[in-house]
């Protein structure tokens, strides 16, 4: 079945060590998105790739980066300047406008990374 | 200014009742998409439903329905008979301009619970 991927589940952390999170997906989809959620917020925009080869910076990049060598993989590494990683990260992705689907091109999530910092 | 704001941090309903979340939007962008997602417990974001700045009537998806008031840029979601299974919590977002693969803006989220 078609679906996005994120590992692992649970992440646990020490303070000024880097990890990165994988996010893969077989929709063929072009663009793809890492969100952050804190408890009792909504979703923030860390990154987002239209395209493979090519990222742009959300409202919270600082702390974060990321890569888009495949279309399929965007995976997200949360550094150690990253002042308050411990949150729940989402990942997203959606079609090519124009392509197969509704008007809405809606973006499809996976079941999401909770990072702690111990 | 928030783009996406959700005054109603949590709702109550009774099984089978109706309700409706609350979601206004601030854009100036004539052209934008509206959507509503559910997060249970389990972390994962569900779509429900979308409403485009264009759309001539408001949008329907099985219990879903979307009221959608353009000149008071609000986008109610409306549950109707509503089950146990809706408990979580629901997200309204918006996608401007409505082109491309641009992010969406994620207001903070109702929390609601049915009752039985």
């Amino acid at each position: 079945d078609g679906g996005i991927t994120q590992s692992p589940k649970y992440l646990f952390r020490k303070e000024g060590q880097n990890v990165t999170l994988s996010c893969e997906q077989n929709l063929n989809h072009d663009a793809m998105y890492w969100y952050r959620q804190d408890p009792g917020q909504g979703l923030r925009l860390i990154y987002y790739s239209q395209i493979v080869n090519d990222f742009q910076k959300g409202d919270i990049a600082e702390g974060y980066s990321v890569s888009r060598e495949k279309k399929e993989s965007f995976p997200l590494t949360v550094t150690s300047a990253q002042k308050n990683p411990t949150a729940f990260y989402l990942c997203a992705s959606s079609r090519t406008p124009g392509t197969s689907g509704g008007a809405s091109n809606e973006q499809f999530f996976g079941p999401g990374t909770r990072l702690t910092v111990l | 200014a928030q783009k996406i704001t959700q005054t109603q941090p949590g709702m109550f309903v009774q099984e089978k009742e109706a309700v409706t979340l609350d979601c206004t939007y601030d854009t100036s962008d004539p052209s934008y998409g509206l959507f509503w997602y559910k997060q249970p417990s389990s972390g994962e974001m569900i779509f429900l439903i979308y409403q485009g700045s264009y759309d001539q009537q408001n949008a329907t998806e099985g219990r879903y329905s979307l009221n959608f008031q353009k000149a008071r840029k609000s986008a109610n979601l409306v549950i109707s008979a509503s089950q146990l299974g809706d408990s979580a919590m629901y997200f309204c977002a918006m996608r401007e301009p409505n082109s491309g693969n641009t992010p969406l803006v994620f207001g903070k989220g109702t929390r609601l619970s049915v009752i039985a």
